[in-house]
């Protein structure tokens, strides 16, 4: 019954490799996002999408590819992963005409070795 | 454009000390405040939020947090800190067609008992 649920908790991946992490919600929002934390605990916007339509597109490496197939998942494709794309990423819900904040998974933790 | 300002990085107190964390936000428009907390390795959890009316405004676990609309300032307080709240906070504003929340750098909170 978990609202926002990511897969996999942790990867260890080689450089140059291609990866994805996965997000599903299930509270019925129509917006969602991908958040990166960086070792300093920072938290940046990546990826919006709404109704799996790109509403947010920050400045990202285009080896970032997000996926929404449908309003309750939004998945993250990264391709040839570099040392500094280690960080932990989040998925987050919404609804955005109510704006009552979001709801985070609990974390995808990147190690890039 | 929006941006967010934590001016305590790290803040060290014991149990039942009084805490206030400071907050201050840059935005034009209409704005949404946002507190959340992060507890050692798990994900982001919202601890309170302002949207309109009173500008106190009550969380969780004994928090509150003061809109100060002249100073654009949203600082988050608790009475009396318990061993427990040693986490992450962060400050969140969010306005805007896209809803986008941008997050201030966070503020370590460390009790000791």
């Amino acid at each position: 019954d978990t609202a926002v649920s990511q897969t996999p908790k942790y990867l260890v991946t080689q450089m140059g490799n291609d990866k994805s992490i996965k997000c599903e919600q299930n509270l019925g929002h129509d917006t969602m996002y991908w958040y990166k934390q960086d070792s300093k605990k920072f938290l940046k916007i990546m990826f919006s999408y709404n109704n799996k339509e790109l509403i947010i597109n920050e400045t990202v490496p285009n080896r970032f590819s997000p996926k929404s197939p449908d309003k309750a998942h939004l998945n993250l494709h990264i391709n040839s992963l570099e040392l500094g794309d280690s960080a932990v990423y989040f998925c987050a819900s919404s609804h955005l005409a109510t704006n009552y904040g979001y709801t985070f998974g609990s974390g995808t933790r990147l190690t890039v070795v | 454009a929006q941006s967010v300002s934590q001016h305590n990085h790290h803040v060290i107190l014991s149990e039942a000390a009084s805490l206030e964390l400071g907050c201050n936000y840059s935005y034009g428009g209409t704005v949404n405040l946002f507190w959340y907390v992060q507890y050692p390795g798990q994900h982001l959890q919202l601890l309170l939020k302002y949207f309109s009316g009173d500008p106190l405004v009550k969380g969780i676990k004994g928090f509150e947090a003061e809109f100060i609309k002249s100073k654009f300032s949203f600082n988050l307080r608790k009475p009396s800190v318990q061993w427990s709240d040693t986490a992450e906070y962060f400050c969140a504003v969010n306005g805007g067609a896209t809803n986008k929340l941008i997050f201030g750098t966070g503020t370590l909170l460390a009790v000791q008992p």
